[in-house]
């Protein structure tokens, strides 16, 4: 079965600065990975998926994250963050055929 | 299209008695799931139905939990008698396509208060 460890609960970031949310995996076989965003009351939004094909995934709203196997993560980067990128943000990894394992969420928050 | 809908987005009630939780998948899509988050722990799997059949429910924490799904559209979970640790945020999701290559599409969820 496939665990994923998100290493931050909060990260605190300035609007216009780069944005760096990390997840690390742990399987024994080749992962699908994915990241989630959820703003306040709102459901899950998918932002991107690795599904094994090329390692740096590009997502919506400017985000991307790298697939690393050496050293088994895939952290979320945005190049420079916006107010409305403030939410909670979900790594999770596929525990079966068509069920998700997620981490504890990271709450972003974005300061003027 | 419209979205997964789940109803009542909030629910408090006293331990012991019955709260029932709907959702509304997006029209057409067979698999359906159920996922909870519990205060401060990750969001947890619960079961996934394919159209009226429970395809997985290994995740469903004990005997007072049900979840149903007649006719394959909505589906309801329900928890009797509910208990304090029950309180959390479940979440439902559906999808077209059985696998994870086809996106889920979650619900707003449903706050549930167990006092």
């Amino acid at each position: 079965a496939q665990s994923v460890t998100q290493l931050d609960s909060h990260v605190s970031v300035s609007e216009g600065t780069p944005v760096l949310l990390r997840c690390n995996y742990s399987s024994s076989y080749s992962p699908s990975l994915f990241w989630y965003v959820q703003h306040p009351n709102k459901g899950l939004q998918l932002l991107l998926k690795y599904t094994s094909a090329a390692t740096l995934v590009k997502g919506i709203n400017g985000f991307e994250a790298e697939f690393k196997k050496s050293e088994t993560s895939f952290h979320l980067t945005k190049p420079s963050a916006h107010m409305s990128d403030a939410a909670e943000y979900f790594c999770a990894g596929n525990s079966g055929y068509s069920t998700l394992t997620f981490g504890k969420g990271t709450m972003l928050l974005v300061s003027p | 299209e419209a979205g997964v809908t789940q109803f009542p987005s909030h629910s408090v009630i006293e331990k012991g008695q019955t709260v029932t939780l709907r959702c509304d998948p997006i029209s057409g899509h067979d698999n359906l799931y159920w996922y909870r988050r519990v205060m401060g722990k990750e969001i947890k799997f619960l079961l996934h139905f394919v159209k009226e059949s429970k395809q997985d429910e290994s995740g469903m924490p004990n005997n007072r939990f049900l979840a149903e799904r007649t006719g394959g559209t909505y589906s309801t979970l329900k928890v009797q008698p509910a208990e304090l640790e029950d309180s959390g945020v479940y979440f439902c999701a559906s999808s077209l396509e059985w696998g994870l290559n086809s996106p889920l599409h979650f619900g707003n969820g449903t706050r549930l208060t167990v006092t």
